[in-house]
């Protein structure tokens, strides 16, 4: 069975920094293509970020608007991915997803419970 | 960018009512929008990939229709369980969510 935990968020000044991580099991991790995707609240769902799988090449993607402030890397020896989010601003308050895809897809197909980031000063 | 938008935004329904959501892309996506339902304090969970394949374990009341830019989730038979709301996505370019119908009940 796929597990996605997430971890790491919490309340956080305007202008500052959080990595949140994601532990994955029940799959083949290094396998796998894997995003964030988030939701604010009372909001809909916001796709963050997709990582492809290292034998794919590894190759990150972002939404314009987050290009530059979120960067998404993955630890395959640990079946971890991350989330580094730098000049945190009030609007990437959110609860964050750990999502996985079928390989080459922006689908998601298992999803983590979420973790809670607040960015407030 | 492709966006996605969603009607209604909220309906009111009862158990064993036909319920039928809209999903319109504002660009064509082919047959790449999926449908996904979420409860409150609960992630996301995938009912419908490719415009009408039912994901696996998702009960058979559950349908989905359309192509290129106009979608339809359909509920057939309401049952208690599924008083949520739903969001469509496209995925032929990126990803983009629909702002989501809430369906409650009457």
């Amino acid at each position: 069975e796929v597990q996605l935990v997430e971890s790491g968020g919490g309340l956080v000044k305007p202008g500052g920094s959080l990595r949140l991580s994601c532990a994955a099991s029940g799959f083949s991790f290094n396998d796998a293509w894997m995003s964030w995707v988030r939701q604010a609240p009372g909001e809909g769902l916001e796709w963050v970020g997709r990582i492809e799988s290292k034998s794919d090449g590894g190759a990150t993607d972002y939404p314009a608007p987050l290009i530059g402030r979120f960067t998404i890397s993955r630890d395959d020896s640990k079946n971890t991915l991350f989330l580094q989010m730098n000049s945190l601003q009030i609007e990437d308050t959110a609860v964050y997803y750990c999502a996985t895809h079928p390989r080459g897809s922006y689908l998601v197909d298992s999803w983590g419970q979420g973790t809670r980031v607040t960015v407030s000063s | 960018d492709i966006q996605m938008t969603q009607s209604p935004p909220t309906l009111s329904a009862s158990v064993g009512d036909r319920v039928t959501i809209s999903c319109r892309a504002s660009q064509t996506i082919f047959s790449w929008l999926a449908w996904y339902q979420q409860k409150p304090g609960k992630a996301p969970k995938l009912l419908i990939y490719r415009a009408s394949s039912l994901q696996s374990g998702v009960p058979s009341r559950f349908s989905g229709s359309g192509y290129g830019t106009e979608f339809t989730l359909t509920i057939s038979g309401l049952q208690p369980d599924d008083f949520a709301t739903y969001y469509c996505q496209q995925y032929n370019i990126y990803s983009t969510f629909g702002p989501g119908t809430k369906v409650g009940i009457k």
